[in-house]
């Protein structure tokens, strides 16, 4: 019964290769977002989708592209990964996009070599 | 610039100590802050907002615009009160789009 779910939890890739990181949530939200938290642990939004539209989209390299194929999932997917890419990116839903708590997930570690 | 700040990665106190995790932010308009915290082995949670002027699990945090602050504290840290903080100013543009800080780390030792 885990509210906002991630996977992998963990993630080792070589520089070049493509991936994905998949969201779900089962809390009937309508908008989703995800974070980056870099190795000083700053956390950053990258983007945010409320009912499958996109609403935040930071200044994120277009090698990162989201994919919300209904409100439930927004899935990450990353090109030609680089070292730099290395971090932990969180999940994070909220009821409506407004001024609410966000519910987090418990976080994706990807490792590019 | 919207930013927030986090001056202390480590705040490091015995137990029944007083806690402040100080946080200061930047920001033009009205601000609204929020600590959020994560236990060991623990999501990321909502652990109070200024608007609702609460205490929860005995924390509360005061808004102080003329110091832009938004400091958390504690009267008596308790060992199960250790883990990662981080201060977030919610940022003008009509969505949740939060800020946060690089977060405090709390240990509380007996």
């Amino acid at each position: 019964d885990t509210a906002v779910s991630q996977t992998p939890k963990y993630l080792v890739t070589q520089m070049g290769n493509d991936k994905s990181i998949k969201c779900e949530q089962n809390l009937g939200h309508d908008t989703m977002y995800w974070y980056k938290q870099d190795s000083k642990k700053f956390l950053k939004i990258m983007f945010s989708y409320n009912n499958k539209e996109l609403i935040i989209n930071e200044t994120v390299p277009n090698r990162f592209s989201p994919k919300s194929p209904d409100k439930a999932h927004l899935n990450l997917h990353i090109n030609s990964l680089e070292l730099g890419d290395s971090a932990v990116y969180f999940c994070a839903s909220s009821p409506t996009g407004g001024n609410e708590k966000l519910f987090f997930g418990s976080g994706t570690q990807l490792s590019v070599l | 610039a919207q930013r927030v700040t986090q001056p202390e990665k480590l705040l490091s106190v015995f137990k029944g100590a007083p806690v402040e995790l100080k946080c200061n932010y930047s920001y033009s308009g009205s601000p609204e802050l929020f600590w959020y915290v994560q236990y060991s082995r623990q999501r990321l949670q909502l652990l109070l907002r200024h608007i609702s002027r609460e205490s929860i699990k005995g924390f509360t945090a005061d808004l102080n615009k003329g110091e832009t602050s938004f400091h958390l504290k504690k009267p008596f840290a308790q060992e199960e009160d250790s883990a990662m903080y981080y201060c977030a100013l919610r940022a003008s543009g009509g969505y949740n789009k939060l800020i946060f800080g690089a977060g405090t780390r709390l240990a509380v030792h007996p």
